[in-house]
């Protein structure tokens, strides 16, 4: 089974309006990362997040990381139809030898 | 991202067929991976490779193999193909810090 599940699956907002995105995982991580991928691409990193580390900025986007309950939320703040694209969590799992496990997804629609 | 190509983009194939995928690099790194990609199932890990003489087995390498010729190439075969590997196949490097993976633009492959 997936390592990380993204929630939602699929969400809808108005341009303007903030996007929230949650990855819940199983087992402990060095770090948790954050992609974009646009219909058909390859994936972008957009955003990694040590495992000592509870809060990251970049841009607009800002990730959280909560070990406690092994979840972390993606916020992007004043979307933009470009945003419009699949937002996926990896985990960096501890012991992992540095692989990534990717979780399913989350489908972001912005609506202009 | 244009420092990691794939080739072919496109491939439709027939059952028994045997393929391979080819993946080039030009930002350096030592590792590189496959992976591929299911609707609804985000990216699974095939094999990865932290140098030229090292391959491993990922998650789901069975009916797959690797060929790392150089730092910069990276080959995915499918011996014999069958259906159910019709998907969009992805590579991707890193450095050894392995905290970001840069990915390639990806291969759809079609096995009729």
């Amino acid at each position: 089974s997936q390592q990380g599940e993204e929630d939602p699956q699929a969400l809808s907002i108005q341009e303007g309006e903030n996007a929230t995105m949650n990855c819940s995982y199983k087992t402990s991580i060095n770090n948790l990362q954050w992609y974009r991928q646009n219909s058909g691409r390859g994936l972008v990193h957009l955003i990694l997040i040590r495992s000592n580390e509870r809060e990251k900025h970049s841009g607009r986007l800002r990730v959280t990381l909560d070990t406690s309950k092994k979840s972390s939320s993606l916020l992007i703040t004043a979307s933009r139809a470009a945003d419009t694209a699949s937002y996926f969590c990896a985990t960096d799992l501890s012991g992992s030898a540095r692989q990534l496990t990717f979780g399913s997804g989350t489908q972001l629609t912005v609506l202009p | 991202d244009a420092d990691v190509t794939q080739t072919p983009r496109n491939r439709i194939t027939k059952t028994g067929k045997r393929i391979m995928l080819e993946c080039s690099q030009t930002k350096g790194h030592d590792r590189m991976y496959w992976y591929r990609q299911d609707p609804g199932l985000g990216l699974r890990l095939i094999y990865y490779s932290f140098d030229v003489k090292d391959i491993n087995k990922g998650e789901i390498s069975d009916g797959y193999s690797v060929s790392r010729q150089a730092q910069a190439k990276f080959s995915l075969s499918l011996e014999s193909a069958i259906p159910n590997q019709t998907a969009l196949y992805f590579c991707a490097t890193s450095d050894t810090s392995g905290n970001e993976q840069f990915f390639g633009p990806g291969t759809r492959l079609t096995v009729l």
